[in-house]
């Protein structure tokens, strides 16, 4: 069983509307939850990072929100944009003391329509 | 440079053939990290620097696979022997220390015919 599981799987909206991602993780204890945003054929970049004493952090559109009690995240996006197409994942950063490793969710595949 | 670069972009190669990738962190970044991306499949750790050093290559998935790092900057991934199933994206990502953000690479895109 994955450690990081993410849904839906794939989502298409069209331009404007609004949209929620969900992450759920058995990882535990953990230092921190974050959320990268992945276009195709490049690396990964960070959208946020959350302690687990945080319940939501925004960054423009997106806003995340955490709950360590049910180890549930989510990635909620506003007045969705063409540019907002591509792959969204879920990371979780166990609690190693010294070095982190982290864990990676298959990630969130979404595509704004026009 | 301004951001994580990898090399080369792009890697097909026949079965039973060695490949070297490389990657060239942010400068002064202490920490470099590779990760493999399977098609529809989320990134896998791999091995992590700290320096020259290696403290954690749990994530090498046999021993075909090393990495070293020179000069606390660049880093070469080595695959000796490639099978089909290597393929795959390797991702490259640096950080200022190990628990600060990670900065990805656009990733090698590796094909073993």
């Amino acid at each position: 069983k994955n450690q990081v599981e993410q849904s839906p799987q794939s989502l298409i909206i069209l331009e404007g509307k609004n949209c929620t991602l969900q992450c759920n993780y058995t990882v535990s204890p953990f230092s921190n939850l974050r959320w990268y945003k992945q276009d195709t054929g490049r690396g990964p970049v960070s959208l946020t990072i959350m302690t687990f004493s945080e319940n939501t952090k925004s960054n423009g559109r997106y806003t995340a929100t955490l709950d360590a009690d049910t180890k549930q995240s989510s990635l909620h996006i506003t007045a969705s944009q063409l540019s907002d197409s591509a792959s969204y994942i879920c990371v979780v950063i166990p609690y190693s003391g010294g070095y982190n490793k982290l864990i990676f969710g298959a990630g969130t595949r979404l595509a704004v329509h026009p | 440079g301004a951001g994580v670069s990898q090399s080369p972009s792009n890697k097909v190669t026949e079965k039973g053939k060695d490949v070297e990738l490389r990657c060239d962190p942010i400068s002064g970044h202490t920490a470099l990290y590779w990760y493999r991306q399977s098609l529809g499949q989320g990134l896998e750790f791999l091995i992590y620097f700290q320096g020259n050093s290696a403290p954690d290559k749990s994530g090498l998935p046999s021993d075909r696979f090393s990495a070293e790092r020179t000069g606390g900057s660049v880093s070469t991934l080595t695959i000796q022997r490639t099978q089909q199933e290597d393929s795959a994206v390797y991702l490259c990502a640096s950080s200022s220390r190990s628990v600060e953000t990670q900065y990805f690479g656009p990733g090698t895109r590796l094909l073993v015919l």
